[in-house]
């Protein structure tokens, strides 16, 4: 499957700061999607995006597709304590997903 | 709608011995996966299917079997397990393939000894 890396693999954030985790890959990307799994639980989708330069925002989270298809990027503004777990990008092509290594948010009081 | 299910929750088991990780979904998905979980390398796709009778390998297929006979449910078999399966294994179905949502179930975490 197709090769993203996701940096970085550690976020320590102060409540109420804002943070960017990033996917990168070589090829160009057909689309990307965007997961949070929580610790303890499963992955659960949040966003796909498909088209070159693409920015689309959920509440504090905007998530953006590079002009090239070959990174995005999610921002959250306003850290807070449920923002807490590992975010993970994905790609698909030809029925198979592949993730990146996630990036895992802590976030102090 | 129950989504998608995962049993047992938990399984432990000696080197050697086979076992089958149950999953089903209730959404009429034509597309499901096994992916495993290990610490610090996300996901990594075990097998798929593409609908009832119709299966292929992912990225890490070794050692697993699945079998897809109806569209609800896809198990995953253990042939022979060794301690290198040690990881935590969801299963997810998507109405689309693989540039759909994935929903995926609660997890099996599994140890072998």
């Amino acid at each position: 499957g197709q090769q993203v890396m996701q940096i970085p693999q550690y976020q320590h954030v102060q409540e109420g700061e804002d943070f960017t985790t990033y996917c990168n890959s070589s090829t160009t990307l057909s689309n990307i999607q965007w997961y949070k799994q929580r610790p303890g639980g499963h992955p659960v989708f949040l966003i796909q995006l498909v088209k070159s330069g693409e920015v689309k925002k959920q509440k504090r989270l905007t998530f953006q597709f590079g002009e090239a298809k070959k990174n995005s990027s999610l921002h959250i503004t306003a850290t807070q304590t449920t923002d807490v777990g590992t975010y993970f990008c994905a790609v698909g092509s030809d029925y198979k997903l592949s993730f990146g290594a996630g990036t895992t948010v802590t976030v102090r009081a | 709608n129950a989504g998608v299910t995962q049993t047992p929750k938990f399984q432990v088991l000696k080197t050697g011995q086979s076992m089958t990780l149950q999953c089903a979904q209730d959404m009429n998905h034509e597309y499901m996966s096994w992916y495993r979980q290990d610490p610090g390398m996300g996901l990594r796709l075990i097998h798929y299917s593409v609908g009832a009778g119709i299966t292929d390998q992912g990225e890490v297929p070794n050692g697993y079997n699945v079998s897809r006979s109806t569209t609800e449910d896809f198990p995953l078999r253990l042939l022979s397990a060794a301690p290198s399966q040690t990881s935590v294994y969801f299963c997810a179905s998507s109405s689309g393939g693989s540039y759909n949502e994935q929903f995926f179930g609660p997890g099996t975490r599994l140890t072998v000894l």
